[in-house]
This record gives C-alpha cells, sequence and structure tokens, in this order.
C-alpha cells in the first residue's frame, strides 16, 4: 500500500492565482480530512469527509473548498490564493472517524504564496 | 476550547541522554492523547496513543505517561540515538473526534 499520497510536494503561487492540492490513499478509508500546519503553532483542521459525497469545514475553511468524488480522492482547492494561505498543507484519513480510529497522514505539501 | 501547549519548543542533547518532552492541555475531557513524530518531509508517525482511562503507555525506549488532572502527558526516550532526531506532536482528541494538535518539540540528538 502507497497509504496517503500528496502532490505536488512544493508549490509557489502568485497572489489571486488557483491550484488544487491532490489527496489520495489506497487503504478503502472513510475519513479524511486536510490540515495546515504554520510556524509555532499546532494543525488546524481546515476540511473533513466521513465518506464519498460528505464534507464539512473544520476549524479555519475559509479560502479552500473541498469535495469527495471518490473514496481514494480528496482534493483540495484554492481558488484565489493569498499571502495568508502560505503554509504547509496534510491530508490525512482513518478507516473511521476519530477518535476510534488511528489517522494516517500524507507527507505534506509545501505552499508559498507571493 | 482546547489549548495544548509544548515546552520546551527547542531540545538538544548529546547522544545517550534521556529525552523528556512535556505537554500540557486544558480541557481534562478527553478522549485520548497521541504522540506524534514528525519528520522533515514526511507526514507524521503515530508512536504513542493513550487512552484517558490509562495513565501510561510504553513502546520499546518510549515511555508516555497521562494526568488528566493536571492536564499533563510526558513522552521519556530512553538512551537517545541521533535518528530520534525530530518534531514531537502532542495530539489530544475529544469525544467527538476533534483534534487539537500542539505545536511540536523539536528535538536534535548530537552524536
Amino acid at each position: 500500500n502507497a497509504g496517503v499520497t500528496q502532490t505536488p510536494k512544493f508549490q509557489v503561487l502568485k497572489t489571486g492565482q488557483s491550484m488544487t492540492l491532490q489527496c489520495a490513499q489506497d487503504m478503502n478509508h472513510e475519513y479524511m480530512s486536510w490540515y495546515r500546519q504554520d510556524p509555532g503553532m499546532g494543525l488546524r483542521l481546515i476540511h473533513y469527509s466521513v465518506g464519498a459525497g460528505i464534507t464539512d469545514q473544520g476549524e479555519v475553511p475559509n479560502g479552500y473548498n473541498v469535495s469527495r468524488s471518490t473514496t481514494e480522492d480528496f482534493p483540495l482547492r484554492l481558488l484565489s490564493a493569498a499571502p495568508s494561505q502560505t503554509s504547509v498543507y496534510f491530508c490525512a484519513s482513518s478507516a473511521g472517524t476519530p477518535p476510534d480510529n488511528e489517522q494516517f497522514f500524507g507527507p505534506g505539501t509545501r505552499l508559498t504564496v507571493l | 476550547k482546547q489549548e495544548v501547549t509544548q515546552i520546551p519548543a527547542a531540545l538538544s542533547v548529546p547522544e545517550g541522554e534521556n529525552l523528556v518532552l512535556n505537554c500540557s492541555f486544558t480541557d481534562s475531557a478527553i478522549y485520548n492523547l497521541q504522540w506524534f513524530r514528525q519528520d522533515p518531509g514526511k507526514g507524521l508517525t503515530s508512536l504513542l496513543l493513550i487512552q484517558s482511562s490509562q495513565r501510561e503507555q510504553t513502546s520499546g525506549r518510549l515511555n508516555a505517561s497521562l494526568d488528566k488532572s493536571s492536564g499533563r502527558s510526558t513522552l521519556y526516550i530512553a538512551a537517545s540515538q541521533p535518528g530520534d532526531s525530530a518534531t514531537y506532536l502532542c495530539v489530544t482528541t475529544d469525544s467527538w473526534g476533534k483534534l487539537q494538535f500542539g505545536a511540536g518539540t523539536q528535538v536534535v540528538v548530537t552524536p
């Protein structure tokens, strides 16, 4: 199993550009989520999904959109990038909803918005 | 709102010394507490998970304790090695499944 994969690993955007961060898992996990990690702060939840076709907002959802058309994929879209979105983004998945299920994290995408 | 604090933010020790990493949290109504390891360019790896009813968990050279009443957890790493160099994250989970991450302690073990 590849586990949780994320692409790209690094990305530089200009303010106002749009892009999609990809996340895929091959463990047939129902629960997937996106976090951002900023210096001196813990990871913060952006959006999550409890299954295909179902998504919900986390702690810091503004400026981000998600969709879940398949169990395997959970892309994160930035419609109009802003410098405040410069961060490291992590995708995670688990067999079921926390807290009873161990979460598996991807390697992260480091995004810089100029 | 749960707040998770890890002190110190960074730590450097010589190889062979024992490591003590501290985590404190403000809301004692946690479901469980996890310690993760984060390596540069890689994802988070779960090290130990302590259920709210447990006092400690052990895995090899790692031991984590939990004191809910005082809102504290400690991760002990015995006989540190250069390969232990990483950032260690403390994460609480409430009964609704909400995770709250600490900012982490960056550890450097020098040969």
